[in-house]
């Protein structure tokens, strides 16, 4: 079965400084990957995705993330954080047919200190 | 071009009472999932329906059903509340059509319901 592995519950940056968010994701073909942000009491907002191709995949608001099968990981960066980015980040893998299914990992808070 | 919309926003029901929530995608697109959101068990898949069929399915027990219209719009029916259905639900909605590919889902704000 399909299922994502966010190993970080929380994570504290300071402003300026750079982030990695670690994903892990368990699919048995090539798996389609996203993240999505979600502010308090907000729906969830597309940063980037992976279907194929380049394996460095870059998103909106200066986010990026790579690929990389070996290590069944697409983790997210961000060289250098903004009070703006804390929020809580997921990681999801496109499942069933038209891979519509969203299997999200647990998520991973971002609190960003000054 | 307007996003997914959810209505409504906030509900208070309480316990074996029923709920009916919508969902209308953004114009065009054809696919919306469903999906419920807790503190405790997180992100998960309720249902997707697209062209009027239920294509995907979670694993939630049968007093969770949906459908959808003609014109894409969704509803949620959730039958005999429990005090566990307390959550965030979000609908999102995307393009997908049967066999494609590369089709990212846009979700809506949501409907926070309180079960008491």
């Amino acid at each position: 079965a399909q299922s994502v592995t966010q190993p970080d519950i929380h994570i504290t940056v300071s402003e300026g400084a750079s982030l990695e968010l670690r994903c892990n994701y368990s699919y048995g073909a090539t798996p389609y990957l996203f993240w999505y942000v979600q502010s308090p009491g907000q729906g969830l907002q597309l940063l980037l995705k992976y279907f194929s191709g380049d394996t460095l995949v870059q998103g909106i608001k200066g986010f990026e993330a790579e690929f990389k099968r070996s290590q069944s990981s697409f983790n997210l960066r961000k060289p250098s954080v903004h009070w703006s980015d804390a929020a809580e980040y997921f990681c999801a893998v496109g499942a069933g047919t038209g891979f519509q299914k969203l299997v999200f990992g647990t998520g991973t808070r971002l609190l960003v200190s000054p | 071009k307007a996003g997914v919309t959810q209505t409504p926003r906030y509900l208070i029901k309480t316990r074996g009472q029923q709920v009916t929530l919508s969902c209308s995608p953004i114009s065009g697109h054809r696919s919306v999932s469903w999906y419920q959101q807790t503190p405790g068990q997180g992100l998960q898949f309720l249902f997707e329906y697209f062209s009027e069929t239920q294509r995907n399915k979670g694993n939630f027990p049968g007093r969770f059903s949906g459908r959808q219209f003609s014109n894409s719009r969704s509803e949620m029916n959730v039958s005999t509340l429990e005090l566990g259905d307390s959550a965030l639900y979000l609908c999102a909605s995307s393009l997908a059509g049967f066999g494609a590919r590369q089709e990212t889902q846009y979700f809506g704000p949501g409907t926070r319901l309180l079960v008491l």
